[in-house]
């Protein structure tokens, strides 16, 4: 176990609504970054937080919108669904630029 | 041109056999290279990182090849437990973020 945690760990949604997908990061970790990976494909970088500001973004559209809290957890927010939205979303947690921990992962449907 | 990109597999191979995969990536100036694990359905983790000199870990050897941006991954003696997707990793050596990029994998199967 990584001791990151993500919630909720299924979800369905459809077409234009909003999600908010939530990661608690490792005891001691600063840094969240955040992953989309649809099927048959490595995880996608989508942006990464650090000590609650924003740290790089991968290339996704404004919809995908994130915060990092105090206590270092995330939320990964996504407006508009669109049915390519549908996939595996990963946080992962690390102290500064070492080794990213992998939570178990949110799977979305968006029918 | 994709950043990374491996052997799209799958690899369906007999208990004991050997296996190799490779990967390519497209930054000549990425320093940080790794293999993840990825069982079905799970996150990934990390099986290892990738020097230049190459490194081992009991069964699994990593090379590097910096002059042709190539990586591979070496299985010897393979077990059923091997069997899940490897995903070929590069660190983005600019930028803040330092994010990692993945390859889209390569399914193995190890065969009784």
């Amino acid at each position: 176990e990584t001791g990151v945690t993500q919630s909720p760990t299924h979800l369905i949604k459809t077409r234009g609504q909003q999600v908010t997908l939530r990661c608690s990061s490792q005891s001691g970790h600063n840094t969240v970054s955040w992953y989309q990976q649809a099927l048959g494909q490595g995880p996608q970088f989508i942006f990464q937080y650090y000590r609650e500001e924003e740290n790089g973004r991968g290339n996704f559209p404004p919809r995908f919108s994130g915060l990092q809290f105090p206590n270092y957890s995330s939320e990964l927010n996504v407006n508009a669904l669109e049915l390519d939205d549908s996939a595996l979303y990963l946080c992962a947690s690390s102290l500064a630029d070492n080794e990213q921990f992998f939570g178990p992962g949110t799977r979305l449907t968006v029918l | 041109r994709k950043e990374v990109e491996q052997d799209p597999g799958p690899f369906n191979v007999p208990e004991g056999a050997t296996v190799a995969f490779n990967c390519t990536y497209s930054n000549s100036a990425s320093q940080s290279f790794f293999w993840y694990r990825q069982d079905c359905r799970k996150e990934p983790k990390l099986l290892m990182s990738v020097y230049s000199s190459g490194n081992e870990d009991g069964r699994f050897t990593a090379q590097l090849n910096r002059a042709s941006q190539y990586i591979s991954l070496l299985i010897r003696d393979s077990k059923l437990s091997d069997s899940a997707t490897y995903l070929c990793v590069v660190k983005d050596p600019s930028g803040s973020a330092r994010q990692l990029t993945f390859g889209s994998g390569t399914q193995l199967t190890v065969l009784p």
